[in-house]
């Protein structure tokens, strides 16, 4: 069955620190992968994609994303953290062959402290 | 419009009461999904429109869920003789084609069942 952990519920990072947060997934053949962010009462932000290609991608907001294949992970990171980057994470997978449907984690609480 | 619509922002439902959850997806979109987020957890995946066709509803946990999509643009979520474990925010999500290049979230819908 296809599924995606983020293994940390928070991650506490002070600011201009270096992030990462960890999201680890399980689908087979060649999945297409996500990073979302949620800010209270709103809906998901899109952040960066990996589809093929280059396996550092680069998103919004100075954030980036390693896949690994033979780890089946795509960590998010990120050089240096700003308060407001304090945020819900959410990493998702999507397989091509299964229709466009994502399979979302449960999400990682980020908190950076000034 | 320049994003995804939801109404109402927020609904309270006594418990047997039917709802109607809308969602106006963005111009030109063709494909329209639905997911749910229950507190503290990751959007889940209820239905899938491509245009008016409704592809795939794995994910409805019952028959009290319906939704349709009947000109291929405005989507509507009914829930029938909503309970309390149906509490949660319903998403709305639409991309231009399949999704290979992300999806827009709505703001959500935070439903509350009494």
């Amino acid at each position: 069955a296809q599924s995606v952990a983020q293994p940390e519920d928070q991650v506490n990072v002070a600011e201009g620190n270096p992030l990462t947060v960890k999201c680890t997934y399980s689908v087979s053949g060649n999945p297409y992968l996500f990073w979302y962010v949620q800010y209270p009462n709103r809906g998901l932000q899109f952040l960066l994609k990996y589809i093929t290609g280059d396996n550092l991608v680069k998103g919004s907001y100075g954030f980036e994303a390693e896949f690994n294949k033979s780890q089946t992970s795509f960590h998010l990171k990120k050089p240096s953290a700003l308060v407001s980057d304090s945020a819900l994470y959410f990493c998702a997978v999507r397989d091509p062959r299964q229709g466009g449907k994502l399979i979302f984690g449960q999400g990682t609480e980020l908190s950076v402290k000034p | 419009g320049a994003g995804v619509s939801q109404s109402p922002r927020y609904k309270v439902a006594k418990r047997g009461q039917d709802v109607a959850l809308r969602c106006d997806p963005i111009s030109g979109h063709v494909s329209l999904f639905w997911y749910q987020q229950a507190l503290g957890q990751g959007p889940e995946f209820l239905t899938y429109f491509q245009n008016e066709a409704q592809l795939d509803k794995s994910g409805l946990p019952s028959d009290r869920f319906f939704a349709e999509r009947p000109e291929g643009s405005v989507s509507t979520l009914k829930i029938q003789r909503t309970q309390q474990e149906d509490s949660a925010v319903y998403l709305c999500a639409s991309s231009l084609e399949s999704g290979a290049w992300g999806y827009t979230f709505g703001s959500g819908t935070r439903l509350t069942v009494v």
